[in-house]
């Protein structure tokens, strides 16, 4: 069964830092390219970034570049994404899901809050 | 960036309904548009790639059609579980980029 199960989120200060990390199981994780995708409360998806199957190249979303950092250790099937310089805007719930041909399966989702 | 607009942002029907939504990118995406649902508390799942191709265990009452910057989803004879919110997604170029959502309810 294929499983992408996202943690390490929770409530943080406007301005610190956090990593996510979402691990894969029930599919050869080497094989695909990565995504990390998030949803504010009341508002709709937003594509964040993402990272090839090697971790050769990656792309970020413009509200996010230069903040957050996508990486991948394949020998443990386990996509990060590590978030600094947090924003109010940052909060939301972030999505980690698998692409090759297109992006077919998404994890369950983790929280992120940003607040004083 | 290109742009998703999608519309309608909402829509109240009944069981039984025809419903289409409709995605137009602000720039040429040949046939890279893919349709996801999301249901509350759920996460996002997709119904169709490359704009008319039906994934895996999909339903036949849910179907794409489009090209190039004007792309179409229907879904006819709606149930109470299609009851969700849809997006259109672009994945032609990076930064991927998604429609606003459309909200069907009852």
């Amino acid at each position: 069964e294929v499983q992408l199960v996202a943690s390490g989120g929770g409530l943080v200060q406007p301005g610190s830092s956090l990593k996510l990390s979402c691990f894969a199981s029930g599919f050869t994780f080497s094989d695909f390219h990565m995504h990390w995708i998030r949803r504010a409360p009341k508002k709709g998806l937003e594509w964040v970034a993402m990272i090839y199957y090697d971790g050769g190249h990656n792309f970020y979303a413009d509200s996010v570049k230069g903040r957050f950092t996508v990486s991948r250790d394949n020998s443990k099937n386990t996509l990060y994404l590590e978030m600094n310089s947090l924003r109010s805007e940052d909060t939301a719930m972030y999505y980690c899901a698998r692409y090759r041909n297109n992006v077919d399966f998404w994890g369950q989702g983790v929280m992120v809050t940003v607040s004083s | 960036d290109i742009v998703m607009t999608q519309s309608p942002t909402s829509m109240s029907i009944s069981v039984g309904d025809r419903v289409t939504m409709n995605c137009k990118a602000s720039q040429n995406v040949g046939s890279n548009v893919d349709w996801y649902q999301q249901k509350t508390g759920q996460s996002p799942k997709l119904l169709i790639y490359k704009a008319s191709n039906r994934y895996t265990g999909v339903p036949d009452r849910f179907t794409g059609s489009g090209s190039g910057t004007d792309f179409t989803f229907t879904i006819t004879n709606m149930q109470t579980e299609d009851l969700a919110v849809y997006y259109c997604m672009q994945s032609n170029s990076y930064p991927f980029t998604f429609g606003s959502g459309t909200k069907w309810e009852i």
